[in-house]
C-alpha cells in the first residue's frame, strides 16, 4: 500500500529560528500533499495543500509567509516553519490523496519551540 | 460551514463490552466519510471510507455505518489493543483543496 514517510519525528528549536519538515511518498507519486496541524486534544486542522509545480493553497487564517510549503518533486513536499515562536508548537502531519480507498498520513512531527 | 462532531469525547469500556462511537456531520455535499485510528504521537491510520447512506463496512471487531446525518463506529467485544483515539473526517464536494475536515475524536480506553 501507499506509504508516506515524514521526518523528523520530533524537533526542538529556539524561538526565532526556522524548522523544515519533509514528507516523502515512498512507493507512489503524489502531485498533491496536504498539511495538517493538531493541538493537544483538538482535531486535525488542514493548513495548506501543496501542488507539484505550482504554488501551495493555504486555508483561511494560515500565514503564507510563516508556513512555507514547497513541492519540489512528485515524491517530496516540505513545510518550513519560519521564525518559529512557542505558539507554533504543535503536531504537524502530512497526507497524500487517496491511493485506493483512504488518505495516507505520515507519522507526524512534534515541534516544540522554546 | 462544514462541521464534524464526535461523541462521546472519551469512553472507557471493559474488555469485551461492546459500544458505538458517533460522528454527526453537517456539510454542503458529502463525497466521503472516513474513519481513522490514531495512537498517541502517531499519524492517523486508515480504517474505513463510506460514500453513501446505508453503506456499511466491517473489519475485525469494527463496523462502520452511514446515514445522511451521522456515522457510527461499532466496536464488538473490544480488546485492550483497541485503545486509541478514533477520528471521523469528511471530504466535501466542490472543495478545491480536497482536504479532510476532522472531528475532535473519541478517546477510547479498553480495560482488561
Amino acid at each position: 500500500g501507499a506509504v508516506v514517510s515524514q521526518h523528523p519525528s520530533w524537533v526542538i528549536c529556539k524561538s526565532g529560528t526556522s524548522v523544515k519538515i519533509e514528507c516523502r511518498s515512498l512507493d507512489f507519486q503524489a502531485t498533491t500533499m496536504f498539511w495538517y496541524r493538531q493541538f493537544p486534544k483538538q482535531s486535525l486542522m488542514l493548513m495548506a495543500t501543496s501542488n507539484e509545480g505550482s504554488k501551495a493553497t493555504y486555508e483561511q487564517g494560515v500565514e503564507k509567509d510563516k508556513f512555507l510549503i514547497n513541492h519540489a518533486s512528485l515524491t517530496l513536499s516540505t513545510l518550513t516553519v519560519t521564525s518559529a515562536h512557542p505558539e507554533d508548537s504543535s503536531f504537524y502531519i502530512c497526507s497524500a490523496p487517496p491511493w485506493g480507498d483512504g488518505y495516507t498520513f505520515g507519522s507526524g512531527t512534534r515541534l516544540t519551540v522554546v | 460551514e462544514d462541521q464534524v462532531t464526535q461523541s462521546p469525547e472519551a469512553l472507557r469500556l471493559q474488555e469485551g463490552e461492546s459500544s458505538s462511537l458517533n460522528c454527526s456531520y453537517t456539510v454542503s455535499g458529502l463525497r466521503g466519510l472516513f474513519w481513522y485510528r490514531q495512537d498517541p504521537g502517531k499519524g492517523p491510520e486508515f480504517l474505513f471510507t463510506l460514500y453513501s447512506a446505508g453503506e456499511e463496512k466491517e473489519k475485525e471487531r469494527l463496523k462502520a455505518t452511514l446515514t445522511k446525518k451521522e456515522s457510527f463506529l461499532h466496536i464488538t467485544a473490544p480488546k485492550p489493543e483497541d485503545s486509541a483515539t478514533y477520528l471521523c473526517a469528511v471530504q466535501v464536494t466542490g472543495g478545491g483543496a480536497d482536504g479532510l475536515t476532522f472531528g475532535k475524536g473519541t478517546h477510547l480506553i479498553i480495560q482488561p
